[in-house]
């Protein structure tokens, strides 16, 4: 069965800092997707990243970079230099890509605090 | 910038009543997406759909859920007869291929009494 795991509840840091949210997956399946959510306060879902099983490169985009390693089923996601904007909840998810890729499970969740 | 709408904002039924939650996702999107979040729980995957078929459903999407599109711009979810545990967020989405990126709506908050 999948699993998604993100151990931490809550985290909070100083404005500037740069943190990293973890993220731990189990499946059985050779291929699949990770996803990456935000939901600020305001309580929208945003996207920020989908990456195929098969790309083990790590990506960043601006002051954000995920890092996937199969070996040890984790796509983490560090935010550097951290904002008071970047304050939310991200969720991390997993998807079996054989109907599409968006069939996902989520994560509990890891809610940020960002302190000016 | 063009976006994803939803409407309502807030529904509140009876236990036992049918809801058409509406979405209007983006001009010329044509993968779509239900999600729903329990309050203060995690994020729930329920359908996909593409070329006017569900592509994927988990396990919450039973029976009592159907997804449409009727007229080329509205993509709807319907709950016939709800549940006290249907109360939720309900998040449609729409996605581009050619980008891999997804686009979400505002959500619809789902109360059933």
């Amino acid at each position: 069965a999948q699993k998604v795991t993100q151990a931490q509840t809550e985290i909070s840091v100083v404005e500037k800092e740069d943190v990293t949210l973890d993220c731990v997956y189990e499946t059985r399946d050779t291929t699949y997707y990770l996803f990456w959510y935000k939901q600020p306060p305001s309580g929208e879902l945003v996207f920020l990243i989908r990456r195929n099983s098969f790309d083990e490169q790590n990506e960043i985009s601006g002051r954000y970079s995920w890092n996937f390693q199969k070996s040890t089923s984790s796509f983490n996601f560090t935010i550097t230099a951290s904002q008071v904007v970047d304050s939310a909840v991200y969720f991390c998810a997993l998807s079996d890509p054989n109907t599409g890729g968006f069939k996902t499970i989520f994560g509990a969740g890891t809610r940020l605090f960002v302190k000016a | 910038e063009p976006e994803v709408t939803q409407t309502p904002s807030h529904q509140v039924t009876q236990m036992g009543q049918e809801v058409i939650l509406r979405c209007v996702p983006i001009s010329n999107h044509l993968y779509f997406y239900w999600y729903r979040q329990i309050l203060g729980q995690k994020v729930e995957f329920l359908v996909s759909f593409y070329n006017n078929e569900i592509s994927e459903k988990s396990e919450i999407f039973d029976d009592q859920f159907s997804v449409e599109r009727p007229d080329g711009s509205n993509f709807t979810l319907k709950i016939r007869s709800t549940k006290l545990e249907d109360s939720a967020m309900y998040f449609c989405a729409s996605w581009v291929p050619t980008t891999d990126t997804q686009y979400f709506g505002p959500g619809t908050r789902l109360t059933v009494l």
